[in-house]
């Protein structure tokens, strides 16, 4: 059964620009979230999506936005990007129902912003 | 609210040596409780969990048992391989009441095994 699957792995932007980030769940998984991974911060929720539906939401600006397709994989917008959106981006599933409280983690698209 | 701590490293041990990484918690009602670890350049993967009070959960030779006594949950293992150096991060899931449910981490503890 194939992973989770981030793409791009990498990207540098500069400031001001925006970006978008994919994530495609394992076969079967209707739950995605996604978290932003920082020295600093450590790993923080973004948003979560199930069946097209965001059910959860992180403390971060608007300029984070995601999206969840009837197939179940999703994505991720920032806008207007800052130097402090410097992070890794993790994507992970979960089948959503029943519940098992497991996550099931990409390798996550770094994005550097200059 | 809800939250996680764990101790800071680095934790830096010799191969075979005995291995315990602090976690304790807060939350309302009644969380599932994992440990997830990162190995370089990966994502996260699940290592063990626990849905319920003194349920102890184990992989790979790594044990964790869930105390709400405590409200802790520490890693340990009883001889470490130079292949165990990763992070480790301990989490917890809860009930969001929005119809689904948040998991929230601690900040990792990175381990350092030596040969």
């Amino acid at each position: 059964k194939a992973g989770v699957t981030q793409t791009p792995r990498y990207l540098i932007k500069t400031r001001g620009q925006q970006v978008t980030l994919s994530c495609s769940p394992i076969s079967g998984h209707r739950s995605v979230s996604w978290y932003q991974q920082t020295p600093g911060q450590g790993l923080q929720f973004l948003f979560e999506y199930f069946s097209e539906t965001q059910r959860n939401k992180g403390n971060f600006p608007g300029r984070f936005s995601g999206r969840q397709f009837s197939n179940s994989r999703s994505e991720m917008n920032v806008s207007t990007l800052e130097l402090g959106d410097s992070a890794l981006y993790l994507c992970a599933s979960s089948p959503g129902l029943p519940y098992t409280g497991e996550l099931f983690f990409g390798e996550g698209s770094r994005l550097t912003v200059l | 609210g809800n939250s996680v701590t764990q101790m800071e490293g680095p934790v830096t041990l010799s191969e075979e040596a005995f291995l315990t990484i602090n976690c304790t918690y807060t939350a309302t009602g009644y969380p599932s409780l994992f440990w997830y670890v990162q190995y370089p350049g990966e994502g996260l993967q699940l290592l063990l969990k626990a849905t319920k009070a003194d349920d102890k959960g184990s992989n790979k030779g790594f044990e964790a048992t869930y105390r709400k006594e405590t409200t802790s949950f520490h890693l340990e293992k009883g001889s470490v391989q130079v292949s165990d150096s990763a992070v480790y991060f301990c989490a917890l899931t809860y009930d969001a009441n929005t119809g689904g449910f948040k998991t929230i981490f601690g900040a990792g503890t990175r381990l350092f095994v030596k040969a």
